[in-house]
């Protein structure tokens, strides 16, 4: 148990659907991010949130839509997804080091997601 | 800029054999490197960190590395491996300019054969 919890474990959806991600974190860390994690792909970090303000767009396409409504909280709504967004999304949070930079990030064990 | 290397997607060693996963990395300042280890169906932990001080850095389950500026590196290693340690092994890079992001590597799969 890190304190990253993330739902659902599993979700395949059609290429058509709308359905949300969600983390919750339970540390007291200002930070949050969504990864993704694809099969022979280093990870790709998508989205930060700091204090529940959006810090990071890392490009992603519109079809991903981060929201923080807290800094404990991070969903990830997905819509009009393609087959290439199959991968496992993690969720991490972290707090900041008094000098600058991150000190670790703890993950959640992630949502496989499959689109068809 | 920062970014990762790891050298070799996967390495087979047997119980008991040294463990070695190799990383360098290049930064444009002074780096703070980490390991993580991600088991099946779960998420990643982290193995062990370097900020700033010793350049050996012990870790948790036997797992060391040692930060060597001259050579941009910070390979991991056990001098023993275990069934267990068989997992999927990352690589990352941070920095004091860069604060939320950390720069992970390809990942290196360790198999660990009876």
């Amino acid at each position: 148990e890190t304190g990253v919890t993330q739902t659902p474990r599993h979700l395949v959806m059609g290429m058509t659907n709308k359905k949300s991600l969600k983390c919750e974190q339970h540390l007291g860390h200002n930070a949050m991010y969504w990864y993704k994690q694809s099969a022979k792909k280093p990870l790709e970090l998508m989205f930060v949130y700091n204090f529940k303000e959006q810090t990071e767009n890392n490009s992603v396409p519109s079809r991903f839509s981060p929201e923080c409504p807290n800094s404990s909280h991070l969903f990830l709504h997905l819509h009009t997804l393609q087959p290439e967004d199959s991968a496992l999304y993690l969720c991490a949070s972290s707090q900041d080091l008094p000098t600058g930079g991150i000190e670790k990030l703890f993950f959640g064990s992630g949502t496989q997601l499959s689109v068809l | 800029a920062q970014s990762v290397t790891q050298l070799g997607s996967h390495v087979s060693v047997s119980e008991g054999a040294l463990v070695l996963l190799r990383c360098n990395y290049s930064s444009s300042v002074p780096p703070y490197l980490f390991w993580y280890v991600q088991y099946p169906n779960q998420g990643l932990q982290l193995l062990l960190k370097y900020t700033t001080g010793a350049t050996l850095v012990k870790g948790i389950n036997g797992f060391e590395a040692e930060f060597k500026k001259s050579e941009t590196s910070f390979h991991l290693t056990k001098p023993s491996a275990h069934m267990s340690d068989a997992a999927e092994y990352f690589c990352a890079v941070s920095g004091m300019d860069s604060s939320y992001k950390l720069i992970f590597g390809s990942g290196t799969r360790l198999l660990v054969r009876p």
